[in-house]
Protein backbone atom coordinates (compact mmCIF):
# COMPACT_ATOMS: atom_id res chain seq x y z
CA UNK A 1 0.00 0.00 0.00
CA UNK A 2 0.83 3.48 -0.21
CA UNK A 3 3.36 4.59 2.83
CA UNK A 4 4.51 8.27 4.00
CA UNK A 5 7.19 8.80 5.89
CA UNK A 6 7.57 12.07 7.42
CA UNK A 7 10.57 12.79 9.53
CA UNK A 8 11.40 13.89 12.34
CA UNK A 9 9.01 12.40 14.22
CA UNK A 10 9.81 15.07 17.30
CA UNK A 11 12.22 17.85 17.02
CA UNK A 12 12.73 20.38 19.81
CA UNK A 13 14.36 23.65 18.73
CA UNK A 14 15.16 26.97 20.29
CA UNK A 15 13.54 29.86 19.22
CA UNK A 16 14.80 31.91 16.29
CA UNK A 17 16.27 28.54 14.72
CA UNK A 18 14.50 27.55 11.75
CA UNK A 19 13.35 23.21 11.20
CA UNK A 20 13.28 21.78 8.50
CA UNK A 21 10.55 18.92 8.06
CA UNK A 22 10.72 16.04 5.32
CA UNK A 23 7.50 13.81 3.63
CA UNK A 24 8.31 11.12 1.32
CA UNK A 25 6.24 9.07 -0.65
CA UNK A 26 7.97 5.60 -0.25
CA UNK A 27 6.38 3.57 -3.02
CA UNK A 28 4.28 6.08 -5.40
CA UNK A 29 4.77 9.22 -7.14
CA UNK A 30 2.62 12.42 -4.87
CA UNK A 31 1.90 15.38 -7.82
CA UNK A 32 0.42 16.78 -4.41
CA UNK A 33 0.94 16.80 -1.16
CA UNK A 34 -0.66 18.80 1.55
CA UNK A 35 0.62 20.11 5.25
CA UNK A 36 -1.70 20.25 8.13
CA UNK A 37 -0.99 22.01 11.62
CA UNK A 38 -2.72 20.39 14.42
CA UNK A 39 -3.50 22.39 17.93
CA UNK A 40 -4.20 20.33 20.97
CA UNK A 41 -7.05 18.23 20.76
CA UNK A 42 -8.28 20.29 17.82
CA UNK A 43 -8.88 19.32 13.90
CA UNK A 44 -6.47 19.38 11.64
CA UNK A 45 -5.86 22.87 9.54
CA UNK A 46 -4.73 22.66 5.75
CA UNK A 47 -1.65 25.03 6.01
CA UNK A 48 -0.73 24.81 1.90
CA UNK A 49 -1.01 22.62 -0.61
CA UNK A 50 2.33 21.65 -2.38
CA UNK A 51 2.53 20.93 -6.34
CA UNK A 52 5.44 19.27 -8.00
CA UNK A 53 7.69 21.66 -9.76
CA UNK A 54 5.57 24.82 -8.88
CA UNK A 55 5.35 27.02 -6.00
CA UNK A 56 3.38 25.86 -3.07
CA UNK A 57 -0.51 27.28 -2.53
CA UNK A 58 -1.32 28.64 0.85
CA UNK A 59 -4.54 28.97 3.12
CA UNK A 60 -6.05 32.08 4.09
CA UNK A 61 -4.11 33.57 7.16
CA UNK A 62 -0.49 31.19 6.66
CA UNK A 63 2.36 33.02 6.81
CA UNK A 64 4.02 32.16 3.34
CA UNK A 65 7.42 33.62 4.53
CA UNK A 66 7.33 31.28 7.79
CA UNK A 67 6.37 28.34 6.39
CA UNK A 68 8.90 27.55 3.35
CA UNK A 69 7.42 24.72 1.30
CA UNK A 70 9.28 23.25 -1.11
CA UNK A 71 8.29 19.94 -3.65
CA UNK A 72 10.99 19.53 -5.67
CA UNK A 73 10.82 16.23 -6.95
CA UNK A 74 7.58 13.61 -7.36
CA UNK A 75 8.25 12.07 -3.96
CA UNK A 76 9.88 14.66 -1.61
CA UNK A 77 8.07 17.47 0.47
CA UNK A 78 9.83 19.48 2.89
CA UNK A 79 8.30 22.35 5.33
CA UNK A 80 10.70 24.91 6.66
CA UNK A 81 9.16 26.91 9.84
CA UNK A 82 11.58 29.85 9.61
CA UNK A 83 12.81 31.92 12.93
CA UNK A 84 10.43 29.52 14.86
CA UNK A 85 8.60 30.51 18.08
CA UNK A 86 7.21 29.13 21.17
CA UNK A 87 3.71 29.81 19.44
CA UNK A 88 4.59 27.76 16.16
CA UNK A 89 4.85 24.53 18.60
CA UNK A 90 2.66 22.49 17.31
CA UNK A 91 1.89 19.15 15.55
CA UNK A 92 2.05 19.25 11.60
CA UNK A 93 1.32 16.05 9.37
CA UNK A 94 1.79 15.72 5.74
CA UNK A 95 -0.06 13.72 3.21
CA UNK A 96 -0.27 12.96 -0.66
CA UNK A 97 -1.89 11.14 -2.66
CA UNK A 98 -0.75 8.95 -5.89
CA UNK A 99 -0.30 9.84 -9.43
CA UNK A 100 -2.42 9.84 -11.24
CA UNK A 101 -5.85 11.38 -8.53
CA UNK A 102 -8.55 8.47 -8.62
CA UNK A 103 -11.55 9.32 -7.62
CA UNK A 104 -12.45 8.43 -3.57
CA UNK A 105 -8.61 7.85 -2.95
CA UNK A 106 -8.61 9.12 0.71
CA UNK A 107 -5.26 10.71 1.13
CA UNK A 108 -1.95 8.46 2.87
CA UNK A 109 -0.77 10.55 6.00
CA UNK A 110 2.59 10.57 7.48
CA UNK A 111 3.34 10.26 11.14
CA UNK A 112 3.62 13.91 11.77
CA UNK A 113 6.29 15.82 13.32
CA UNK A 114 5.80 17.35 16.64
CA UNK A 115 7.62 20.57 17.42
CA UNK A 116 8.38 22.17 20.41
CA UNK A 117 10.50 25.55 20.45
CA UNK A 118 11.55 26.92 23.66
CA UNK B 1 -19.25 26.25 1.34
CA UNK B 2 -17.89 22.74 2.21
CA UNK B 3 -17.43 22.15 5.43
CA UNK B 4 -18.39 18.94 7.73
CA UNK B 5 -19.79 19.01 11.42
CA UNK B 6 -19.07 16.20 13.73
CA UNK B 7 -20.96 15.26 17.12
CA UNK B 8 -18.58 16.77 19.93
CA UNK B 9 -17.03 14.28 22.19
CA UNK B 10 -15.44 13.09 24.34
CA UNK B 11 -17.56 9.53 23.69
CA UNK B 12 -17.00 7.39 26.38
CA UNK B 13 -18.17 3.57 26.11
CA UNK B 14 -17.61 0.24 27.89
CA UNK B 15 -15.75 -2.34 26.32
CA UNK B 16 -18.77 -4.30 23.96
CA UNK B 17 -20.86 -1.27 23.68
CA UNK B 18 -22.52 0.18 20.29
CA UNK B 19 -20.58 3.24 18.92
CA UNK B 20 -21.80 5.83 16.74
CA UNK B 21 -20.33 8.78 15.94
CA UNK B 22 -22.29 11.02 13.90
CA UNK B 23 -21.48 13.29 10.70
CA UNK B 24 -22.94 15.90 8.44
CA UNK B 25 -21.81 17.23 5.33
CA UNK B 26 -22.52 20.31 3.46
CA UNK B 27 -20.68 20.26 -0.35
CA UNK B 28 -20.93 21.41 -3.55
CA UNK B 29 -20.86 18.90 -5.85
CA UNK B 30 -20.59 14.92 -5.45
CA UNK B 31 -17.94 14.66 -2.80
CA UNK B 32 -15.85 11.39 -1.83
CA UNK B 33 -16.41 10.51 1.88
CA UNK B 34 -13.88 9.00 5.13
CA UNK B 35 -13.33 8.64 8.38
CA UNK B 36 -9.90 8.78 9.52
CA UNK B 37 -8.57 7.39 12.81
CA UNK B 38 -5.69 9.02 15.10
CA UNK B 39 -3.91 7.43 18.15
CA UNK B 40 -1.93 9.17 20.04
CA UNK B 41 1.03 10.66 19.08
CA UNK B 42 0.36 9.29 15.76
CA UNK B 43 -0.36 10.80 12.19
CA UNK B 44 -3.89 10.00 10.66
CA UNK B 45 -4.73 6.81 9.23
CA UNK B 46 -7.81 5.63 6.72
CA UNK B 47 -10.24 3.76 8.13
CA UNK B 48 -13.17 3.57 5.89
CA UNK B 49 -14.44 5.42 2.86
CA UNK B 50 -17.42 5.95 0.59
CA UNK B 51 -17.18 7.47 -2.89
CA UNK B 52 -21.17 7.52 -3.97
CA UNK B 53 -24.54 7.72 -2.73
CA UNK B 54 -25.41 4.59 -0.54
CA UNK B 55 -22.41 3.46 -0.30
CA UNK B 56 -21.26 1.50 2.59
CA UNK B 57 -17.79 2.02 3.55
CA UNK B 58 -16.23 -0.98 6.07
CA UNK B 59 -12.87 -1.94 8.02
CA UNK B 60 -12.29 -3.42 11.38
CA UNK B 61 -16.09 -3.89 12.48
CA UNK B 62 -16.59 0.14 11.89
CA UNK B 63 -19.57 0.62 8.55
CA UNK B 64 -20.43 4.51 7.68
CA UNK B 65 -23.06 4.43 4.73
CA UNK B 66 -22.53 7.62 2.03
CA UNK B 67 -26.46 9.17 2.62
CA UNK B 68 -27.21 11.86 0.41
CA UNK B 69 -30.70 12.30 0.84
CA UNK B 70 -29.64 13.93 5.12
CA UNK B 71 -25.79 14.52 3.91
CA UNK B 72 -24.44 12.17 6.20
CA UNK B 73 -21.63 9.85 6.94
CA UNK B 74 -22.38 8.42 10.36
CA UNK B 75 -19.66 5.92 11.99
CA UNK B 76 -20.92 2.59 13.96
CA UNK B 77 -19.27 -0.34 15.60
CA UNK B 78 -21.37 -2.94 16.72
CA UNK B 79 -19.04 -4.15 19.70
CA UNK B 80 -16.08 -1.58 20.58
CA UNK B 81 -13.02 -2.57 22.15
CA UNK B 82 -10.48 -0.78 24.43
CA UNK B 83 -7.82 -0.94 21.51
CA UNK B 84 -10.26 1.50 19.38
CA UNK B 85 -9.95 4.65 22.06
CA UNK B 86 -8.62 7.08 19.30
CA UNK B 87 -9.82 10.14 17.75
CA UNK B 88 -12.10 9.86 14.51
CA UNK B 89 -12.23 12.26 11.93
CA UNK B 90 -14.76 12.74 9.46
CA UNK B 91 -13.79 14.06 5.98
CA UNK B 92 -15.23 15.05 2.95
CA UNK B 93 -12.89 15.45 -0.76
CA UNK B 94 -14.37 17.63 -3.66
CA UNK B 95 -12.94 15.84 -6.71
CA UNK B 96 -12.39 18.88 -8.52
CA UNK B 97 -9.40 21.03 -7.82
CA UNK B 98 -6.58 21.10 -5.47
CA UNK B 99 -8.96 17.58 -4.17
CA UNK B 100 -8.21 18.67 -0.50
CA UNK B 101 -9.55 17.73 2.49
CA UNK B 102 -12.32 18.81 4.36
CA UNK B 103 -11.71 17.48 7.92
CA UNK B 104 -14.39 17.73 10.72
CA UNK B 105 -13.22 18.65 14.22
CA UNK B 106 -12.54 14.97 15.32
CA UNK B 107 -14.42 13.41 18.27
CA UNK B 108 -12.81 11.66 21.04
CA UNK B 109 -13.66 8.50 21.97
CA UNK B 110 -12.39 6.68 25.04
CA UNK B 111 -13.46 2.78 25.61
CA UNK B 112 -13.36 1.54 29.52
CA UNK B 113 -13.22 -2.16 29.75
Amino acid sequence: GAVVSQHPSRVICKSGTSVKIECRSLDFQATTMFWYRQFPKQSLMLMATSNEGSKATYEQGVEKDKFLINHASLTLSTLTVTSAHPEDSSFYICSASPRPLTQGYGYTFGSGTRLTVV
Amino acid sequence: GNSVTQMEGPVTLSEEAFLTINCTYTATGYPSLFWYVQYPGEGLQLLLKATKADDKGSNKGFEATYRKETTSFHLEKGSVQVSDSAVYFCALRLNTGFQKLVFGTGTRLLVSP
